[in-house]
């Protein structure tokens, strides 16, 4: 089944503890995206890659990380997580020619 | 820059009842369009999409038409159900090969039997 998952899809940490938030799609899209959703605000870009070792910093980049060594994987990294990171996060990849397929979220607490 | 405005919400109807969620964009050239829908503890998923100017998309009763003059891409559904309940997203994609899907707030549909 094509599909992007996350893992995990739900996690309570605490401010400063670094964390990794991990996605892999099975379609072989070149381009992938994070996303996070507050209420009120919709979704908002905060990084993206058009392939392997090529990203870019989204609308909301800030405290954030990506890489992109493998094509399936584009890891969503929080180097120091603060209260305002407390969100749902997507991640999502797409084709030149397709939409882009959501996966099912992770929803992040920082206390 | 790109930007998708969706109506105030959230939108509460009875079973059956007539559903317009409007949308409205700002963008140069013709992007493309899409209305997302994320159901309760679910994930995004694309409900229909519209690629050019007049084309209508439409899935499981939901229609919406891509217009150029007004720059609309308004959701509509004759006949709501309970299960229609949920969070609606109008997006864009710029022309071109591009990544960013540019969102609007959502709006949420609450459907009474």
């Amino acid at each position: 089944e094509a599909q992007v998952t996350q893992n995990p899809r739900y996690l309570i940490t605490v401010t400063g503890k670094k964390l990794t938030v991990t996605c892999s799609q099975n379609m072989n899209h070149e381009y992938m995206s994070w996303y996070r959703q507050d209420p009120g605000l919709g979704l908002r870009q905060i990084y993206y890659s058009m392939n392997v070792e090529a990203t870019d910093k989204g609308d909301v980049p800030e405290g954030y990380k990506v890489s992109r060594k493998e094509k399936r994987n584009f890891p969503l990294i929080l180097e120091s997580p603060s209260p305002n990171q407390t969100s749902l996060y997507f991640c999502a990849s797409r084709s030149p020619w397709t939409e882009p397929v959501f996966g099912p979220g992770t929803r992040l607490t920082v206390t | 820059g790109n930007s998708v405005t969706q109506m105030e919400g959230p939108v509460t109807l009875s079973e059956e009842a007539f559903l317009t969620i409007n949308c409205t964009y700002t963008a140069t050239g013709y992007p493309s369009l899409f209305w997302y829908v994320q159901y309760p503890g679910e994930g995004l998923q694309l409900l229909l999409k519209a690629t050019k100017a007049d084309d209508k998309g439409s899935n499981k009763g939901f229609e919406a038409t891509y217009r150029k003059e007004t720059t609309s891409f308004h959701l509509e559904k004759g006949s709501v159900q309970v299960s229609d309940s949920a969070v609606y997203f109008c997006a864009l994609s710029p022309e071109g090969a591009n990544s960013k899907l540019t969102f609007g707030k959502g709006i949420t549909l609450s459907v009474r039997p």
